[in-house]
């Protein structure tokens, strides 16, 4: 039930694209989904959360979609640039500052 | 103002050894969380310590051990090194005085064991 699912494992999109990653989750106590962007020999960096209270957030180029019901959210990425090349992952925690579990991660190319 | 800071970059060891790795919350954090990162993988919650004390604990063996300072800064240590703990170790700090569930993480520390 700790368990949060991510597809796909890669994606490749032209410049000026639309990405978009899909996350499920299990666990209904799960009420906070943040994203994170890592480049190679990096960490993590955050990049936009969402709580299950709103169905949508933006921020910039980036949105969050959530959907409570299908326990379901996905990150799209618009107008993509070569410099949004790199691994994406969402993650799923408890209010509380409690443990994130991690999807298994996304390679985005963006290719010029 | 200084993010999430770790040492050292990286480290070579030999399979049996021990090592400790080390991380300095981000300013006004005082909950540090280490994780393992496999390559190609996503992070694995490794345990959460806050007011010096382990908070939370994933499922990881007793080999890892952990300390906080009451500085907040925080070390990781690895007993009896296997070659199944290379991976990429990061820390994550928050703040659960501040009542927020945001996560910083350090550049991480490339353990490998030969």
């Amino acid at each position: 039930q700790q368990q949060v699912k991510q597809s796909p494992q890669s994606l490749i999109v032209q410049k000026g694209g639309i990405s978009i990653i899909n996350c499920a989750y299990e666990n209904t106590a799960f009420d906070y989904f943040p994203w994170y962007q890592q480049f190679p020999g990096k960490g993590p960096a955050l990049l936009i959360a969402i709580r299950p209270d709103v169905s949508e957030k933006k921020e910039g180029r980036f949105t969050i979609s959530f959907n409570k019901s299908a326990k379901q959210f996905s990150l799209h990425i618009m107008d993509s640039q070569p410099g949004d090349s790199a691994t994406y992952f969402c993650a799923a925690s408890r209010t509380g500052g409690s443990r994130l579990t991690f999807g298994e991660g996304t390679q985005l190319t963006v290719n010029p | 103002d200084a993010g999430v800071t770790q040492s050292p970059t990286h480290l070579i060891k030999t399979r049996g050894q021990q090592v400790t790795l080390r991380c300095s919350p981000k300013s006004g954090h005082d909950t540090v969380s280490w994780y393992q990162q496999a390559l190609g993988q996503g992070p694995q919650f490794i345990f959460q310590y806050y007011e010096e004390e382990e908070r939370q604990r994933g499922n990881f063996p007793d080999r890892f051990s952990g300390h906080q300072f009451p500085n907040y800064s925080s070390e990781l240590n690895v007993n009896a090194l296997l070659l199944g703990d290379s991976a990429l170790y990061l820390c994550a700090s928050s703040s659960l005085a501040g009542n927020t569930d945001t996560q910083y993480f350090g550049p991480g520390t490339r353990l490998t064991v030969l």
